[in-house]
């Protein structure tokens, strides 16, 4: 089983809002990655947690923040969004580390809408 | 500077057209090659994983095949559901951790029947 399941589906926000997103796996994976993807274009790196520790930060704004509280979960807690941060976002999470070549899984994705 | 370039952008074909997908790669050591379809509004779905050249894998109407600066997806008699955008990745050796993602724009596939 490569399953890796995100919610919500959907989420429409305002600018002032504070919501999270949610990101599970249960495949013992230890590097789970949150990426952002505009329309037509390809997934964009956001942030790598390796070991459950945030070994990347992709220059991401502080208005997006990740958190990790247990090996299975892995959260995203979005503040102060702009309207160009809608997008889908997407979790995935690999076998390994950072160190090794290692095949990604992706979850469905939560599209984001910001009013 | 790794680079990952596709072709083509999109494709057209009949059900039953067989085609290929280009993917190739510029990168300092590649560790893995990868390729994932793509539903509108759903996550990549994982297809094949490619380590060195020469090797091919197979998965129903789908094989992809990896040189030394290309790889390629052959679709043999596609169908309407193979409909998707197929995005090709690398991991490369030089990059500052192992196993960053390097994707390519991907190659929208359309199989009328």
């Amino acid at each position: 089983d490569t399953e890796v399941t995100q919610t919500p589906k959907h989420l429409v926000m305002g600018m002032t809002n504070k919501k999270s997103l949610k990101c599970e796996q249960h495949m013992g994976h230890r590097a789970m990655y949150w990426y952002k993807q505009k329309a037509k274009k390809p997934p964009e790196l956001m942030f790598v947690y390796s070991y459950e520790k945030l070994s990347i930060n992709e220059s991401v704004p502080s208005r997006f923040s990740p958190e990790c509280p247990n090996s299975s979960l892995l959260n995203l807690h979005l503040h102060a969004l702009q309207p160009e941060d809608s997008a889908l976002y997407l979790c995935a999470s690999s076998p390994r580390g950072l160190a090794g070549t290692d095949t990604q899984y992706f979850g469905p994705g939560t599209r984001l809408t910001v009013l | 500077e790794d680079q990952v370039t596709q072709s083509p952008e999109a494709l057209r074909l009949q059900e039953g057209e067989s085609s290929s997908l280009n993917c190739s790669y510029t990168v300092s050591g590649l560790r893995g090659l990868f390729w994932y379809r793509q539903d509108p509004g759903k996550g990549p779905e994982f297809l094949f994983t490619l380590y060195s050249a020469g090797e091919e894998k197979e998965k129903e109407r789908l094989k992809a095949t990896l040189t030394k600066k290309e790889s390629f997806l052959h679709i043999t008699a596609p169908k309407p559901e193979d409909s998707a955008t197929y995005l090709c990745a690398v991991q490369a050796s030089g990059r500052e951790y192992g196993n960053k993602l390097v994707f390519g724009a991907g190659t929208i596939l359309r199989v009328k029947s």
